[in-house]
């Protein structure tokens, strides 16, 4: 059974540039959400895919969109970043269910300059 | 406003002393979790709690869901320093668009020998 993986692992972008994250879920796992976090602040939820579709999403603006695939990995695709983007992007699988545990990927650090 | 409150925000303690972190809400969930995260690392599951008045304990650490099932705390017996790390809770929140993993801010423990 292998873990969420993320990747990169650090990247920096220029003010105005577009990025993509992506993530591998863990085996079996159908749903994959995307979490934003600042330092020393808890995850924010950005959105979640369940079998390729969007499936909630948090108070985030358009410029982040999302794609889940047939195998169930995701890419996060922010456009026009801004300087406010620099955080830890997180991704987590979890089988579904409301007590579903969720595992998480080591994070993609994103500095926008 | 923040649908988990967790304080203390920060927490610097001594090894060997005792402490509670607490996560508040005026919602009712049907479920909480807890989750620890170490730096450059995604949050790791700890517990969830499902019963309201439900006590878990895992090792040194004892959680708490409330009777109304509004809030929790974690309290850590004679805490060690592998213990420093970010504590998050979490509950899963369901509105017409989907269902996401909601996080409150953590709780940041620092302890030193």
């Amino acid at each position: 059974e292998t873990g969420v993986t993320q990747s990169p692992t650090h990247l920096i972008k220029t003010r105005g540039q577009q990025v993509t994250l992506r993530c591998s879920s863990q085996s079996g796992h159908n749903t994959v959400s995307w979490y934003q976090q600042a330092l020393g602040q808890g995850p924010q939820f950005i959105f979640q895919y369940y079998r390729e579709e969007e499936n909630g999403r948090g108070n985030f603006p358009p410029r982040f969109s999302g794609l889940q695939f047939p195998n169930y990995s995701s890419e996060l695709n922010v456009n026009a970043l801004e300087l406010d983007d620099s955080a830890l992007y997180l991704c987590a699988s979890s089988g579904g269910g409301l007590s579903a545990e969720a595992f998480f990927g080591q994070g993609t650090r994103l500095t926008v300059v | 406003t923040q649908l988990l409150e967790q304080s203390p925000q920060f927490l610097s303690i001594q090894e060997g002393e005792n402490l509670t972190v607490y996560c508040n809400s005026s919602s009712v969930f049907s479920s909480l979790q807890w989750y620890r995260q170490e730096p450059g690392e995604g949050p790791v599951l700890l517990v969830t709690v499902v019963t309201g008045g439900e006590v878990k304990k895992l090792k040194r650490l004892t959680f708490q869901f409330g009777d109304a099932r509004k809030d929790s705390s974690l309290h850590i017996t004679a805490a060690q320093t592998g213990d420093t790390g970010l504590y998050l809770c979490a509950a899963h929140v369901t509105n017409q668009a989907g269902t996401a993993l909601i996080f409150g801010k953590g709780t940041t423990l620092s302890v030193s020998s």
